[in-house]
């Protein structure tokens, strides 16, 4: 089975604090994704990265940044926590193989900023 | 840029009855993948049904099945005999084929929560 772990599932911070929310899969997959999810507007890409140390901006990267040092993490980074980045964060990863790019996705970490 | 709608926000069924969630999408592509995902309640999010756009025969996984209508860009997901755990929220997604060098992304829609009373 594809295992997508978040380091938190719940992670209350205060405004202006430096976020980091770490992903790590364990199916030596090629990409992995970052969303967020906000009621009524679905998943949002923020950003997303197809090899090591290699990133691509997605709809919102506004706010945030991004890391992958190694294969299996991919670290989204919130410089400067705010407000309005309060939501619930999805992580995802798949192979990019085109036939079988089904994206498996980890637990979730709800974020609050206060 | 391709857009997914889901016009139903929310919907509710009977145990063992069948629901038919709804999902339209906007694109130029000729190639591409349709998803449905189900996220439960505090649990994770997992896929239902995969559709190729290339493929004429509707995708179909036990309970699940998909009305997929290409020229009217349409992708609707159908669950028969209904039952307690499908309670979730459903998301239609859209991904272009996939092309080399850069990952394959997912446009989601809004989502459609799904209520199965007894």
């Amino acid at each position: 089975d594809v295992k997508v772990t978040q380091s938190s599932r719940y992670l209350v911070k205060r405004t202006g604090e430096k976020v980091f929310l770490e992903c790590v899969q364990d199916m030596d997959h090629e990409n992995m994704f970052w969303y967020r999810q906000d009621p009524g507007l679905g998943l949002r890409l923020i950003y997303f990265s197809y090899d090591v140390k290699m990133k691509e901006k997605g709809d919102i990267p506004e706010g945030y940044s991004v890391s992958r040092e190694k294969k299996e993490r991919f670290s989204l980074i919130l410089e400067s926590a705010s407000t309005n980045q309060t939501s619930m964060y999805l992580c995802a990863s798949s192979f990019a193989s085109g036939s079988t790019d089904t994206q498996y996705f980890g637990p979730g970490t709800r974020l609050t900023v206060l | 840029a391709q857009t997914v709608t889901q016009s139903q926000p929310e919907m509710s069924v009977q145990e063992a009855e069948t629901v038919t969630l709804s999902c339209t999408y906007d694109t130029s592509e000729n190639n591409y993948y349709l998803f449905w995902y189900k996220q439960p309640p505090s649990r994770q999010m997992i896929l239902v049904i995969r559709q190729e756009a290339y493929k004429q025969q509707n995708a179909t996984e036990n309970r699940f099945s998909v009305n997929f209508q290409k020229a009217a860009k349409s992708f609707s997901l159908k669950i028969s005999d209904s039952q307690l755990g499908d309670t979730a929220m459903y998301f239609c997604a859209f991904m272009k084929h996939y092309i080399t060098g850069t990952a394959s992304k997912l446009t989601f829609g809004t989502g459609t929560r799904l209520q199965v009373t007894l």
